[in-house]
């Protein structure tokens, strides 16, 4: 049963374009949604987080926008660079850090 | 400062076979996690430590131990190997929280065939 719904699969963006990837949830007592990054042949790292009390965060070229009442939160990268070229993960957890759910990771390509 | 380490970084097995996937931290966290990442499946928690001393089941703890050496330490066991465990490991380490962020630090992953 997957927890946390993740779409595209895949993405191919051009550079200097937006990247939207797109994640739902199922469990309302989620309280925790973060975002990591993952470079093939690396471990993922944390890119950005958000609570369920805000709507919008926003962290350079990166914003997650979060909506509550949809139980829908998405990742948007302005600006996109080949640089950004990684798999992308959504995840949210109950109570923070312990029981960490991951949506099923979105590559992402920018072509030049 | 490591970060998280994890040995080994590749390994095959036969069906049956048993080995231990080893994980370190050099942060002082409390707690470590094993994740299994397969294709268009995302990472998915095997077992979970939230201290030294315990240990809990994650979503797919089949055919799979754990052991928390010491608050370092964190190592993923198993015991009689099946093809359907081909997948790449990682291990992860996170303190309870830091300026309101529940970061894990993940390791560099193990990838393991099973034939």
């Amino acid at each position: 049963q997957q927890q946390v719904k993740q779409s595209p699969q895949s993405l191919i963006v051009q550079k200097g374009g937006i990247s939207i990837i797109n994640c739902a949830y199922e469990n309302t007592a989620f309280d925790y949604f973060p975002w990591y990054q993952q470079f093939p042949g690396k471990g993922p790292a944390l890119l950005i987080a958000i609570r369920p009390d805000v709507s919008e965060k926003k962290e350079g070229r990166f914003t997650i926008s979060f909506n509550k009442s949809a139980k829908q939160f998405s990742l948007h990268i302005m600006d996109s660079q080949p640089g950004d070229s990684a798999t992308y993960f959504c995840a949210a957890s109950e109570g923070g850090y312990q029981k960490v759910t991951f949506g099923t990771g979105t590559k992402l390509q920018v072509i030049p | 400062n490591a970060g998280v380490t994890q040995t080994p970084k590749f390994q095959v097995l036969k069906t049956g076979q048993s080995m231990t996937l080893q994980c370190a931290q050099d942060m002082n966290h409390n707690s470590m996690y094993w994740y299994r990442q397969d294709p268009g499946m995302g990472l998915r928690l095997i077992y979970y430590s939230a201290s030294e001393g315990t240990t809990d089941k994650g979503e797919v703890p089949n055919g799979y131990n754990v052991s928390r050496l010491n608050k370092r330490e964190f190592s993923l066991r198993l015991e009689s190997a099946a093809p359907s465990q081909t997948s790449v490991y990682f291990c992860a380490s996170s303190e309870s929280e830091r300026e309101g962020s529940y970061e894990q630090y993940f390791g560099p992953g193990t990838r393991l065939t099973v034939t």
